[in-house]
């Protein structure tokens, strides 16, 4: 079974520019998140979906930062425009859904340089 | 103060060793204590998740939770080479959805 795939692996861009991730969650996976990780920490959530729905996006920068998951499968992230501080890795997870504690499975994640 | 707090290493042990991976945290409300290992350049992938207080065992993969002391830790008996990588502690709340991860300890184990 194929696991979770994002696109692209790498991406290096000039700050100010506009720059968009894909991700391919698992066949059958209800649920989608899309994390943050920087360079020596953990994963910091961005937003989650259920289905095509939005349940938690909080800790999204509104301002510069959108995503959508057009018919509950595939998601886009994007930032428009690019800062230097969003040099990050760009986790995509998905579970089952439904349950908190659903494990997820995450993608290999979209490295991301902003110069 | 972060919710949770980890050692971020690096850890450098020889084949064979016990490798003890701890983590503190603040909020007596987490019920779920979780451990995910990531490889360089790979997502996290889930080891272990235990609920409560208590020990748990998967294999050469020991996990405990003292609450009372807001205490995690992860233990790997006959630590191989292949088991070098980043290692996340990870908490939830009851009836959360959110994650909150810890910063990650970095274990190199050396042959």
């Amino acid at each position: 079974e194929a696991g979770v795939v994002q696109s692209p692996r790498y991406k290096i861009i000039e700050k100010k520019q506009p720059v968009a991730f894909w991700c391919n969650p698992i066949s059958g996976h209800n649920t989608l998140y899309w994390y943050l990780q920087n360079l020596g920490q953990g994963p910091e959530l961005l937003i989650r979906y259920e289905n095509e729905e939005a349940v938690d996006d909080s800790q999204l920068p509104k301002d510069r930062f959108s995503a959508e998951r057009l018919k509950g499968v595939d998601s886009t992230l994007k930032i428009q425009p690019a800062e230097l501080g969003d040099s990050a890795v760009y986790l995509c997870a998905s579970s089952l859904g439904g349950r908190a504690l659903d494990e997820q499975f995450f993608g290999p994640g979209t490295r991301l340089t902003v110069l | 103060q972060k919710e949770v707090e980890q050692d971020p290493g690096p850890l450098s042990v020889p084949e064979g060793a016990i490798v003890s991976l701890n983590c503190t945290y603040s909020n007596s409300a987490f019920q779920y204590f979780m451990w995910y290992r990531q490889y360089s350049r790979k997502g996290p992938e889930l080891l272990m998740y235990t609920y409560s207080s208590g020990n748990k065992e998967d294999g050469r993969f020991t996990a405990q939770v003292d609450k009372s002391s807001k205490y995690i830790s992860l233990f790997i008996r006959d630590s191989q080479p292949s088991d070098s990588a980043t290692y996340l502690c990870a908490m939830m709340y009851t009836g959360g959805f959110k994650t909150i991860f810890g910063a990650g300890t970095r274990l190199f184990v050396k042959a």
